[in-house]
């Protein structure tokens, strides 16, 4: 069974401190990694999609890696606006699986000013 | 660009009833995708559609269901509601078949109470 496990549950920062969140998978043929972010009560909004390992994607302040075995989220001097769930999700090999992403549980991520 | 909309915002029922959720994908879309997000476990998959068929579904019973209209949008309708039914329902949607690896673009998700 397809499993993805995002580390750690939570994570608290001050304004400034960079930190890497972790999204470790185990699936039978990923075609596609995914980052988003979620912020209370409203829907994941995407971030980045990661297709093969060693490939790097950037946006402001976010920078995702892909390895064979997992995928870090490094979050480059935070502000308190980034404060949110981090949610991490793998599209996989065909049959049962197509069409749908395996999602992990989330990382809680809180900045403090 | 417009993106995903989701109606009701939230839904309030009781044991035994039915809800209907709905979803509008962004234009140009043609697949749309239906997820659980409950307290304490995560993103679960419900319900695949593209070009009005079903094309997977995730591990819930037949009393989830829906379809997919010619405009694209889709119904998610919940059958004999239970109390752990109470959770968001996302949507989401996709440029569909052509790549089944293509970016799901989430909604706000309708908030379905069962009391």
């Amino acid at each position: 069974e397809d499993q993805v496990t995002q580390s750690p549950e939570a994570l608290r920062l001050q304004e400034g401190e960079s930190s890497s969140l972790n999204c470790s998978y185990t699936v039978s043929g990923l075609r596609g990694l995914f980052w988003y972010r979620q912020d209370p009560g409203k829907g994941p909004e995407f971030l980045f999609t990661l297709y093969s390992a060693g490939e790097e994607k950037e946006k402001e302040r976010l920078k995702a890696t892909l390895t064979k075995k997992e995928s870090f989220l490094h979050i480059t001097a935070p502000k308190p606006e980034d404060s949110a769930t981090y949610l991490c999700a793998a599209a996989t090999a065909g049959g049962t699986s197509y069409g749908k992403l395996t999602f992990g549980q989330g990382t809680i991520l809180t900045v403090h000013p | 660009e417009a993106g995903v909309t989701q109606s009701p915002t939230h839904l309030i029922k009781t044991r035994g009833q039915q809800a209907t959720l709905r979803c509008s994908p962004i234009s140009g879309h043609t697949s749309v995708y239906w997820y659980q997000q409950a307290l304490g476990l995560g993103l679960q998959f419900l319900l695949w559609y593209d070009e009005g068929e079903e094309r997977n579904r995730g591990n819930f019973p037949p009393r989830f269901s829906g379809r997919q209209f010619p405009n694209y949008s889709s119904e998610l309708n919940v059958n004999a509601l239970e109390l752990e039914d109470s959770a968001l329902y996302l949507c989401a949607s996709s440029y569909g078949l052509a790549g089944d690896t293509d970016t799901q673009y989430f909604g706000p998700g309708t908030r379905l109470t069962v009391l």
